[in-house]
């Protein structure tokens, strides 16, 4: 069964901190996303990550992808109360038609 | 550019009623999931569409689930016989090859059964 499992389950920071979000897994996987979620409304795809060690930037966000792809990162820089939602990693489980596993969930609240 | 649309955004029946979702995806996605997700948690697999056949049912989807996508576009999620246990969000997703683990989701229908 491939797993992901993300840690903190909750943050609350303050606005400006910096932070960081993590997706483990003993599974290796082909790509891993990530996804924002805010209260009442669906999934948004952030970004894809797809090459061993691979790193991404969208703004303020920086995606790190482990060199085994088992594993993912999301670092954030100078939060702002706009980035407060559920961050969701996923990844396409193995098989014919990418089938995909969701992690557990990070709630992060940043606080003005 | 039309995203995934989902219809009612919110549900409240009585226990036992049966009830159905709307899910129109994007227009050129051939795949079609529905995930139920209780607060705080992330998407649970219920089911997957490829064009019109149904490829997949999650074995925790019991009987009283059923899902259709009669001409390869717009997809239906029914529920008999609700339970309480069934309140929850249901997020319909859609997603085009040789992408297709990118997923593109809807608003979700959150449903509470009293």
């Amino acid at each position: 069964t491939q797993l992901l499992e993300q840690s903190p389950q909750f943050l609350s920071i303050q606005e400006g901190e910096n932070l960081t979000v993590y997706c483990n897994s003993s599974s290796v996987f082909s790509s891993l996303q990530w996804y924002r979620q805010e209260p009442g409304e669906g999934p948004v795809l952030l970004v894809t990550v797809v090459t061993g060690g691979e790193v991404k930037k969208l703004k303020r966000l920086t995606f790190q992808f482990g060199d085994a792809r088992k594993d993912s990162s999301l670092h954030i820089t100078a939060a702002q109360p706009g980035d407060t939602g559920l961050y969701l990693c996923a990844g396409p489980k193995t098989g014919g038609y990418q089938k995909v596993t969701f992690g557990t969930g990070t709630k992060l609240q940043v606080i003005p | 550019d039309t995203g995934v649309s989902q219809d009612p955004r919110h549900k409240i029946t009585k226990r036992g009623q049966n009830v159905t979702f709307r899910c129109d995806p994007i227009s050129e996605h051939n795949r079609l999931y529905w995930y139920r997700q209780t607060l705080g948690q992330g998407p649970e697999f219920l089911t997957y569409f490829q064009n019109e056949a149904q490829l997949e049912k999650s074995r925790l989807l019991s009987d009283r689930f059923s899902a259709e996508r009669p001409k390869g576009s717009f997809s239906t999620l029914e529920i008999q016989r609700t339970e309480q246990g069934d309140s929850a969000m249901y997020l319909c997703a859609s997603s085009l090859p040789p992408r297709g683990y990118e997923q593109y989701f809807g608003p979700g229908t959150r449903l509470t059964v009293t």
